[in-house]
């Protein structure tokens, strides 16, 4: 059974401050997907990283794919109140007909 | 753009009631998904469709059936609800099972 375990799972700071989220796992993925979930809505894709390696930028969002391909992150800079909701990554396994969700990360930013 | 469309939004149940949960896509897309999403919980699959008639169970299938009769549509249905089953309820749909999902917006369930 394939596990995606991110850190961490509650995280609140100053409007301004860098964060860093974590997805681990010890399985190898073909593609890793960040969504963002806001209050009251479904999860929305926020960007998918392929490569091992990769770094993909999305304004004030830095995503990297681990070397090993088992492992990502999502650096926020200068983080803004917009930026609060629930950040997840999802896996995807070669050969496998779904997807593999981390549990989850709590963002709050205060102004 | 309609993209994924569950209905209804809200409904509280009594115990022991049934009801059916609508997923709808306009994007032609094979495979649906059903999660339930609880406090600190994260995602849950229930069950998953990978096209028009076929159904699959999920991590948490228990208390839960589905049908896929028509590719656009995935039901869930609750046939005897219990209060575990009170939770958020997302459907999500996908062109292949390494893709990303599109999910709707939920439903939220209480069951009383």
């Amino acid at each position: 059974t394939q596990l995606l375990e991110q850190s961490p799972q509650f995280l609140s700071i100053q409007e301004g401050e860098n964060l860093t989220v974590y997805c681990n796992s010890s399985s190898v993925f073909s593609s890793l997907q960040w969504y963002r979930q806001e209050p009251g809505e479904g999860p929305v894709l926020l960007v998918t990283v392929v490569t091992g390696g990769e770094v993909k930028k999305l304004k004030r969002l830095t995503f990297q794919f681990g070397d090993a391909r088992k492992d990502s992150s999502l650096h926020i800079t200068a983080a803004q109140p917009g930026d609060t909701g629930l950040y997840l990554c999802a896996g995807a396994v070669r050969g496998a007909q779904k997807l593999v969700f981390g549990q989850g990360t709590r963002l709050t930013i205060n102004p | 753009n309609a993209g994924v469309t569950q209905t209804p939004k809200f409904r509280v149940l009594k115990t022991g009631q049934s009801m059916t949960l609508l997923c709808a896509q306009d994007m032609n897309h094979e495979y649906m998904y059903w999660y339930r999403q609880d406090p600190g919980m994260g995602l849950r699959l229930i069950h998953y469709s990978v096209g028009e008639g076929t159904t699959a169970k999920g991590e948490v299938p228990d208390g839960y059936n589905v049908s896929r009769l028509k590719k656009q549509n995935f039901l869930l249905g609750l046939e005897s609800a219990a209060p575990s089953q009170t939770s958020v309820y997302f459907c999500a749909s996908s062109f292949m099972s390494n893709q990303p999902q599109h999910f709707g917006d939920g439903t939220r369930l209480s069951i009383l």
